[in-house]
């Protein structure tokens, strides 16, 4: 079972930053958290992760709250493009063999 | 360009037939993988493989099988005994030795089998 919880759906206006939230309060020291999206019928896309401290790169930002029980991902500047779900995971850093995708989150990028 | 590629993208097969389908990376990662998604629903592992000749069943392997002779290839066949085959696959490979931990993922197969 999945072990992080986000909410179904989430819209956004094109331009305006996206802040895509994930519960993961039964996370334990040396889990990761990541991000991958899925545009429709297409494979996963990796965005992002992390351990603890705020992560970035090109695509986003990753926020991991000090506790580590919930994290936000931040597209910073929404394109229709951007339209997915939004898979937030945990797992070790080279642990478990397979990633636990629950039902995620539909991002829709509004014009 | 380096990455996974599935074929074909669509697939279509009468009940009853074993059917299978075709996974390549260039990437030079060691493992793979396959998953099977429904509509609405997240990922679920069938099978994985982490070094040429050597795989592991996943959360759902009956009725699937699979084989690893070349690295960069990781076959799936969806036999007859698998109860509800038509679905979205899709084949995933690791840097497992490199140490990281992203998966990178095809662009799927959608088998339908009617």
């Amino acid at each position: 079972d999945a072990k992080t919880t986000q909410p179904p759906s989430m819209d956004c206006a094109e331009g305006r930053a996206a802040n895509l939230p994930c519960n993961h309060s039964t996370i334990s020291g040396n889990e990761y958290v990541y991000w991958y999206r899925q545009i429709h019928s297409q494979g996963p896309q990796y965005i992002i992760h992390g351990l603890k401290n705020n992560e970035t790169n090109e695509m986003a930002s990753l926020i991991i709250t000090e506790d580590r029980k919930s994290s936000t991902l931040i597209l910073p500047h929404a394109t229709l493009r951007d339209t997915a779900v939004y898979y937030c995971i945990v797992r070790p850093q080279g642990g478990s063999e397979k990633l636990v995708f629950g039902k995620g989150m539909k991002l829709t990028v509004n014009p | 360009d380096g990455g996974i590629t599935q074929s074909p993208k669509y697939l279509f097969r009468k009940e009853g037939q074993n059917v299978t389908l075709s996974c390549e990376q260039n990437l030079n990662h060691d493992a793979m993988y396959w998953y099977r998604q429904d509509p609405g629903q997240g990922l679920r592992l069938i099978y994985y493989s982490q070094i040429v000749n050597d795989f592991q069943k996943g959360d759902i392997a009956e009725g699937y099988s699979v084989s690893r002779e070349k690295k960069e290839s990781f076959p799936l066949t969806v036999t007859s005994a698998q109860k509800n085959p038509t679905a979205f696959y899709l084949c995933a490979s690791r840097d497992f030795q490199g140490g990281g931990n992203e998966q990178f993922f095809g662009p799927g197969t959608r088998l339908t089998v009617l």
